[in-house]
């Protein structure tokens, strides 16, 4: 299996323009995580999905976050108009089954708003 | 809601020598917990999970970790590191019955040294 694929793997842009950030979960995983990885705040939850569902947005910083799920193999997060602080790096996860399972990662979108 | 506090944000240790990373959570309910590794520039794998059971769980790369719930405690072992363990390890805990998602500590930096 290719594992969870996220494009792209670097975002360079500027302030007050759109980014989106794709994933391919892993094929037969029915949940999938959105997390944000950054030096002060360290991986923070922002979205997560069950069967193609948002079950808890709670982590989602504001209005200018969005996350879809229109089927089981893509998704995306979804940054309009971004801001500076938004900088870090967005990883996508993947699970079959509940929450005794293991996460599998994908490498991550490096993200930079100048 | 629960929470996952790691102690140390870095670890310095020579080549051979043991190394403890420590993991302390809070939980009004039962937990399963996790550990998992960063190496640079890449996503999170599992190292290892407590679920139930034997309170001393061995994972992946010699490691290991013993759940302690009087202490609410999960310490990560490794009698002898390796350089090739330098990486950032986080812990990770999600709630029995609960939501589904999984909450992570800040990670430890752990540098083994010649």
């Amino acid at each position: 299996d290719a594992g969870v694929i996220q494009s792209p793997r670097h975002e360079v842009t500027e302030m007050g323009q759109e980014v989106t950030l794709r994933c391919k979960p892993i094929s037969g995983h029915n949940s999938l995580f959105w997390y944000r990885q950054t030096m002060m705040r360290g991986l923070e939850l922002l979205i997560y999905f069950n069967n193609n569902v948002p079950i808890d947005d709670s982590g989602m910083p504001e209005d200018r976050f969005s996350a879809k799920m229109p089927n089981a193999s893509f998704s995306t997060l979804k940054i309009q108009p971004s801001e500076p602080r938004d900088s870090a790096v967005y990883f996508c996860a993947s699970r079959a089954g509940r929450n005794t399972g293991e996460l599998f990662f994908g490498e991550g979108s490096r993200l930079t708003v100048l | 809601a629960q929470s996952v506090t790691q102690l140390d944000s870095q670890v310095p240790v020579f080549e051979e020598a043991p190394v403890e990373l420590r993991c302390n959570y809070s939980s009004s309910v039962s937990v399963y917990l996790f550990w998992y590794v960063q190496y640079p520039n890449q996503g999170l794998q599992l190292l290892l999970k407590y679920l139930s059971g034997s309170t001393l769980v061995k994972g992946i790369n010699g490691f290991e970790a013993e759940f302690n719930k009087s202490q609410t405690s999960f310490h990560l072992r490794k009698p002898s590191v390796h350089i090739s363990d330098t990486a950032e390890y986080f812990c990770a805990v999600s709630t029995q019955g609960g939501s589904e998602k999984l909450v992570f500590g800040k990670g430890t930096k752990l540098t083994v040294n010649p």
